[in-house]
């Protein structure tokens, strides 16, 4: 079946602009979550989702960002005001509900900031 | 809070040689442990997990996890390594009794293996 897709896989913007990502995840998964890769470094946890409660926001960076998700299905990261530090690779991943669930990854947006 | 700690930024193994990469983790609860592969230009793969049960357990491509809670860490371990298992290695972890939350990452450990 489809994975958890991811668009667009490459974006590259001005400082200064707005970007948003977006997420499909797996049809049927409850949870999605938003992870920040920066060169040559580990997963940054953003925020997940989880059903219809309030998302975890506890890792978003600052408040040029924000994430939405409709339901249990699409998702959006939005960047506002995009600096330089914000380039990296964002991922996505969505699991089922049980905490026993791995998380199953899309491929990433590479986000370059000129 | 829970978190994970990968000591090593790079292991070199010989192709046909035992791995091992190394994890240690921090959580109050009962820790859910994952591994997941990254090859270049692709997303993670999940490789394998602990929930609780027998420590060594068997993932995907040959490779198995040894969960040690008075060590309170969780290496990954291949009997015999190929050139094809070079890769970035991510462990993780999870708070088993505090209800859903983040899955919480190491900083990744690069594999290398020369053939």
């Amino acid at each position: 079946g489809a994975g958890v897709s991811q668009s667009p896989s490459n974006k590259v913007t001005e400082k200064g602009k707005d970007v948003e990502l977006r997420c499909d995840p797996i049809s049927g998964h409850t949870a999605l979550y938003w992870y920040r890769q920066r060169l040559g470094q580990g997963l940054e946890f953003l925020i997940y989702f989880q059903g219809n409660s309030a998302p975890d926001k506890s890792g978003l960076p600052s408040d040029r960002f924000s994430a939405e998700r409709t339901g249990e299905s699409v998702s959006t990261l939005t960047i506002q005001r995009t600096q330089q530090e914000d380039s990296a690779v964002y991922l996505c991943a969505s699991s089922w509900t049980s905490r026993e669930s791995p998380l199953h990854f899309g491929n990433g947006t590479r986000l370059t900031v000129t | 809070a829970q978190s994970v700690a990968q000591p090593e930024d790079q292991v070199n193994v010989a192709e046909g040689n035992p791995l091992t990469v190394k994890c240690t983790y921090s959580v109050s609860g009962n820790p859910y442990l994952f591994w997941y592969v990254q090859y270049p230009n692709r997303g993670l793969q999940f490789l394998l997990k602990y929930i609780t049960g027998d420590n060594l357990v068997k993932g995907s491509y040959g490779f198995e996890a040894e969960f040690n809670k008075s060590q309170t860490s969780f290496h990954l371990k291949k009997p015999s390594a190929l050139v094809s298992d070079s890769a970035l290695y991510f462990c993780a972890v999870r708070d088993g009794d505090t209800g859903f939350q983040k899955l919480v990452f190491g900083t990744g450990t690069r594999l290398l293996v020369s053939p």
